[in-house]
C-alpha cells in the first residue's frame, strides 16, 4: 500500500525566503503526482500536475521535480509571500488513478 | 465557470440519523471521488465511481453509501452505521486518464 511522507510538518519562514518541500512515496508504480494547497476550511487547489514521464513542472514561483524512481518529489517556492500561507499536500496517484495523500506541510510566511 | 459544487457547507447530524451530503460537477469528469479528512491525519479514500452506475469502495466505506446515477452527481450518505462521522468531507472529479483531479470546497459535517 501506497505510504506518502511530507517533511517538515510545518515551516515558518521570513517573507522573501525560497523553500522546499519535501515528499516522499513508496511506491514508485505512479502515474503522477499532483501538489495541492489548502487554506484553513477550505478544500484542495491544484497547483502542479507532473507525470511520471516528467521531471518537472513549473507555474510562476513554484516549481515541483518527481524523482519516480528514488520516491522522491519537491515542491520549490521562489520569493515566499504571507499569502502562501497554506497547507501543502503532495498525492501520487497510482491504481485506479486514485490519489494517496500525505499528511501535509504547514507553511507560516511571516511578513 | 466550471468546477465542482459541494453542499450544504457545514452540516450538523443526531444520532441515529442519516445525512447525504451533495457533489455536482459541470466539468464533465467521468470519474468521482469522495475523501474524508481529520485533524492531523491525510485525505482517505471512501468511495470512488468511474462511470455513471458503478462505484467502488475506498479505504473506509464502512458506515458509507453513494450512488451514481448522473455523471454530473455522486451523493455520499453518512448512514447511522458510521460511529465517528465528525469529519470535513471532499468531493473530487477527474477527466480523463492521468489528469489532474479538482476537489469542492468541502462539507464540514458534525454530529449534535
Amino acid at each position: 500500500k501506497q505510504e506518502v511522507t511530507q517533511i517538515p510538518a510545518a515551516l515558518s519562514v521570513p517573507e522573501g525566503e525560497n523553500l522546499v518541500l519535501n515528499c516522499s512515496f513508496t511506491d514508485s508504480a505512479i502515474y503522477n503526482l499532483q501538489w495541492f494547497r489548502q487554506d484553513p476550511g477550505k478544500g484542495l487547489t491544484s497547483l502542479l500536475l507532473i507525470q511520471s514521464s516528467q521531471r518537472e513542472q513549473t507555474s510562476g514561483r513554484l516549481n515541483a521535480s518527481l524523482d519516480k524512481s528514488s520516491g522522491r518529489s519537491t515542491l520549490y517556492i521562489a520569493a515566499s509571500q504571507p499569502g502562501d500561507s497554506a497547507t501543502y499536500l503532495c498525492a501520487p496517484g497510482a491504481g485506479s488513478y486514485q490519489l494517496t495523500f500525505g499528511k501535509g506541510t504547514k507553511l507560516s510566511v511571516i511578513p | 465557470d466550471g468546477g465542482i459544487t459541494q453542499s450544504p457547507k457545514y452540516l450538523f447530524r443526531k444520532e441515529g440519523q442519516n445525512v447525504t451530503l451533495s457533489c455536482e460537477q459541470n466539468l464533465n469528469h467521468d470519474a468521482m471521488y469522495w475523501y474524508r479528512q481529520d485533524p492531523g491525519q491525510g485525505l482517505r479514500l471512501i468511495y470512488y465511481s468511474q462511470i455513471v452506475n458503478d462505484f467502488q469502495k475506498g479505504d473506509i466505506a464502512e458506515g458509507y453509501s453513494v450512488s451514481r446515477e448522473k455523471k454530473e452527481s455522486f451523493p455520499l450518505t453518512v448512514t447511522s452505521a458510521q460511529k465517528n462521522p465528525t469529519a470535513f468531507y471532499l468531493c473530487a472529479s477527474r477527466g480523463i486518464s492521468q489528469s489532474g483531479y479538482t476537489f469542492g470546497s468541502g462539507t464540514r459535517l458534525t454530529v449534535v
